[in-house]
């Protein structure tokens, strides 16, 4: 079936970097793109960043630019997510999302996230 | 930027009642509103796309509508299953999206 799966939880000092892995299956990886994707505690989603696997060229949300990594194993289907200078407020579950598209027939294009990973727990604590 | 506001923040409701949640955009984004529901400790699933699209599998008890700044996702006969947390998120200046900051649907 198709789905998304994300390495494990990770806790780190701050300062540090963090690398989260999303291994695709059971759909052709380069035909859609992916998303990134956190949560802090009691908060709600906060879009980070997207990846074309088919160019692999990232764009990142306003405040994560400098900081944030997004990258590609095609051969394995991967896609990666590193933060470095990790802080407390990055401690956050975050999620890789596919992004879905639909094209009407005037050629417009509609994107949404339609399968999701489980989550990675990402906790910064000295 | 493109800012999404929902409201109300929070809903209680009861098992059989017909819900209504609102996104308003900071600008016109034609149709391009997605609806997601997020339970605790789960990632976020996909409801609606396109505003009014029901994605497969999502019963049909939910719906979306709008169009340029003004969307609402109504559950018809809301189930005990249906209480959690519902965000919207604007995919018009795709690759960049943007997410309201939910509401959050409980028990009355």
């Amino acid at each position: 079936q198709v789905q998304l799966v994300q390495s494990g939880s990770e806790l780190k000092k701050p300062g540090a970097s963090v690398k989260i892995s999303c291994k695709a299956s059971g759909y052709s990886f380069t035909s859609y793109a992916i998303n990134w994707v956190r949560q802090a505690p009691g908060q709600g989603l906060e879009w980070m960043g997207w990846i074309s696997t088919n160019t692999g060229n990232p764009t990142f949300a306003q405040g994560f630019t400098g900081r944030l990594v997004l990258s590609l194993d095609t051969s394995v289907s991967t896609a990666y997510l590193q933060i470095s200078s990790l802080k407390a407020e990055d401690t956050a579950v975050y999620y890789c999302a596919r992004v879905g598209e639909m094209a009407t027939i005037s050629l417009d294009y509609y994107h949404y996230m339609d399968v999701w990973g489980k989550g990675t727990t990402v906790t910064v604590s000295s | 930027d493109i800012q999404m506001t929902q409201s109300p923040s929070s809903l209680s409701a009861s098992v059989g009642d017909r819900v209504t949640i609102t996104c308003r955009a900071s600008q016109s984004i034609s149709r391009y509103l997605n609806w997601y529901q997020q339970k605790p400790g789960k990632a976020p699933n996909l409801l609606i796309y396109a505003a009014s699209s029901l994605q497969s599998g999502v019963p049909s008890r939910f719906s979306g509508s709008g169009s340029g700044t003004d969307f609402t996702l109504t559950i018809s006969s809301l189930q005990p299953e249906d209480f959690a947390t519902y965000y919207c998120q604007q995919s018009h200046s795709t690759p960049m999206f943007t997410f309201g900051q939910g509401t959050k649907l409980d028990f009355k």
